[in-house]
């Protein structure tokens, strides 16, 4: 079983709509949760990072919630564009180490 | 700064063959690590290299191989080539710090036929 787990495996929303994406994780020691952008045919590219201590962090449109208790994160994306149309994945990395671990992504599309 | 690069950018090979795909890091960076990635399976962590060491290894067949040079460049070999093999191999720098973060190069896509 994967250590990080994402949901929903894919999601098509209207152009100008909010939607949320979901990661659970299991990894343990935790030291930050990365989410990240990925374009079709291109590298990843960090959107947020959060460690122990934060709840919250927004970049934009985006924000993503933290709780360390439950092991669980949000990625919650405010009135969509068309060029959000993307992977989101989530990335938790193991304390101490440069150990991470990769969700396999939430596909999110888009359309007008 | 320049970001993370990657060559090529796409490759076509055919079963059996091998093939040698480069990178190169964020000036500065010291770790320079692989990911494969297939449709449905997400980012498999390949191996990372810091200061031309190889300092983290994923779980892969000893077909997949790599090195780091003293400018930080690092190239990933594949030998042996498998209709399996075709994906998007990322490359991914960072100062090699726990927990600093990576950056990404835009991948190379390779197809085996």
């Amino acid at each position: 079983k994967n250590q990080v787990e994402q949901s929903p495996q894919s999601l098509i929303i209207l152009e100008g709509k909010n939607c949320t994406l979901q990661c659970n994780y299991t990894v343990s020691p935790f030291s930050n949760l990365r989410w990240y952008k990925q374009d079709t045919g291109r590298g990843p590219v960090s959107l947020t990072i959060m460690t122990f201590s934060e709840n919250t962090k927004s970049n934009g449109r985006y924000t993503a919630t933290l709780d360390a208790d439950t092991k669980q994160s949000s990625l919650h994306i405010t009135a969509s564009q068309l060029s959000d149309s993307a992977s989101y994945i989530c990335v938790v990395t193991v304390y101490n180490n440069n150990d991470m671990r990769f969700g396999a992504g939430t596909r999110l599309t888009v359309k007008p | 700064k320049a970001g993370v690069t990657q060559t090529p950018r796409y490759l076509i090979k055919t079963r059996g063959q091998q093939v040698t795909l480069s990178c190169s890091p964020i000036s500065g960076h010291r770790s320079v690590s692989w990911y494969q990635q297939t449709p449905g399976q997400g980012l498999q962590f390949l191996f990372e290299y810091f200061s031309e060491t190889q300092r983290n290894k994923g779980n892969f067949p000893g077909r997949f191989s790599g090195r780091q040079f003293s400018n930080s460049r690092s190239e990933m070999n594949v030998s042996t080539l498998e209709l399996g093999d075709s994906a998007l191999y990322l490359c991914a720098s960072s100062s090699g710090l726990a927990g600093n973060e990576q950056f990404f190069g835009p991948g190379t896509r390779l197809t085996v036929l």
